[in-house]
């Protein structure tokens, strides 16, 4: 089944406890991203790869890393969480580089709280 | 900068009744367009997306929105509303050549009975 997986669905850490949420998907896209969902925000981009070692700053990428060493893989790095970190994240890949063309494919989310 | 403007934060309708949502976007150019749909506890669905063309363009679940450039909007009407659209939707805009994206923040639709 073409998907896109996280993990962990949920997650509760401590403020500088190092966390990695990861993301894979077995479709052969291109284009990854990872975006927060957040009350009356709506969904706000933080990274996204056109491809493998390729990646580039959304709107707020402060506090974040990812890396993209394989093609089916985008993890998302909290060096050092902090309770504005809280909220609901969803990775999401489209087929071609030029993702923001296309439909993206989400991921089922994961619940991050920092206390 | 970019923006993507969902005016109604919430909207009630009956069963039965017709819809619509509506967006508003900030871009010079034509812009990619597309409405995803969340239930709740779930990801984003595709609806619908609009790149060129006619710009009534027909998604699933029955869902149609249509583009209007001189107004910079990108509305989502439904003719019959079912209880099980039910959920958040939500507009979301790219750019040729320009690989981030951007969501408005969202319209929750609740069904009366």
């Amino acid at each position: 089944e073409a998907q896109v997986t996280q993990n962990p669905r949920y997650l509760i850490t401590v403020t500088g406890k190092k966390l990695t949420v990861t993301c894979s998907q077995n479709m052969n896209h291109e284009y990854m991203s990872w975006y927060r969902q957040d009350p009356g925000l709506g969904l706000r981009q933080i990274y996204y790869s056109m491809n493998v070692e390729v990646t580039d700053k959304g709107d707020v990428p402060e506090g974040y890393k990812v890396s993209r060493k394989e093609k089916r893989n985008f993890p998302l790095i909290l060096e050092s969480p902090s309770p504005n970190q809280t909220s609901l994240y969803f990775c999401a890949s489209s087929l071609s580089r030029t993702g923001t063309q296309e439909t993206q494919y989400f991921g089922p989310g994961t619940r991050l709280l920092v206390l | 900068a970019q923006s993507v403007t969902q005016p109604d934060i919430h909207i009630t309708v009956s069963e039965g009744a017709s819809l619509e949502l509506r967006c508003n976007y900030s871009y010079g150019a034509t812009p990619y367009l597309f409405w995803y749909v969340q239930s709740p506890g779930q990801g984003l669905q595709l609806l619908l997306k609009y790149f060129s063309g006619d710009t009534l363009v027909q998604g699933i679940k029955g869902f149609e929105a249509e583009f209007k450039r001189s107004q910079s909007s990108f509305n989502l009407r439904k003719p019959s509303v079912h209880w099980s659209d039910a959920a958040e939707y939500f507009c979301a805009v790219g750019r040729y050549n320009f690989n981030k994206f951007y969501f408005g923040s969202g319209t929750k639709l609740n069904v009366k009975p």
